[in-house]
């Protein structure tokens, strides 16, 4: 059963914890992305990774790492540096034409 | 610059069409897609067209693009209940895999 698997659907963490989400996919794809999503507004691109051991940074990567040590795992690691971290964020993988999302995963830092 | 944008909201009657639009930048774009994104969950395809095709239907959705005006187009033929989500439109800019533009999405609801 292939696909991509975000842990954990839900997350609290309080103001200056660092947190990493996970993200794995069995879909043999090279390229693995992470997006941010806020209430009433598209996908904002955080860091994406086309190869493991290669990433870049998106749009919007100031306060957020990453590491792609291997082709199944891109984590996310929310600093605190993100000044806003409260969102829902989204993994992707990249297929032959067309990206495959995970189920997400809401993070809530108070 | 790198814009896709669609209206944010279509109320439509159970049984309708809903044709969703969209109009996106780069003309260069290969691929131009439709994601669906149900409450708390993330994107699922719908389906997507190629940049030197007119239309695509599948089942109960036609897709239409217009590349001289940018404007590509997602008809849902009778509507249900089901249908109600939030439907994104993108493109894949440029001829690099690696970035794909999203719109904002279109909240479409259903009314009875």
């Amino acid at each position: 059963d292939g696909g991509i698997t975000q842990s954990p659907k839900y997350l609290f963490r309080k103001e200056g914890q660092n947190v990493t989400l996970s993200c794995e996919q069995n879909l043999n794809h090279d390229a693995m992305y992470w997006y941010r999503q806020d209430p009433g507004q598209g996908l904002r691109l955080i860091y994406y990774s086309q190869i493991v051991n290669d990433f870049q940074k998106g749009d919007i990567a100031e306060g957020y790492s990453v590491s792609r040590e291997k082709k199944e795992s891109f984590p996310l690691t929310v600093t605190s540096a993100q000044k806003n971290p409260t969102a829902f964020y989204l993994c992707a993988s990249h297929g032959a034409h067309e990206q495959y999302f995970g189920p997400g995963t809401r993070l809530t830092v108070t | 610059g790198e814009d896709v944008e669609q209206s944010l909201f279509l109320s439509v009657r159970e049984g309708d069409s809903s044709v969703i639009n969209c109009t996106y930048t780069d003309s260069s774009s290969t691929y131009l897609y439709w994601y669906k994104q149900e409450p708390g969950a993330g994107l699922q395809l719908l389906t997507y067209i190629f940049s030197n095709m007119d239309m695509k239907q599948d089942q109960r959705l036609t897709v239409l693009l217009n590349k001289k005006d940018k404007h590509l187009s997602l008809r849902i033929a009778d509507t249900q209940t089901g249908d109600s989500a939030i439907y994104f439109c993108a493109e894949r800019w440029g001829s690099s895999a690696s970035k794909i533009i999203f719109g904002s999405g279109t909240r479409l609801s259903i009314r009875p």
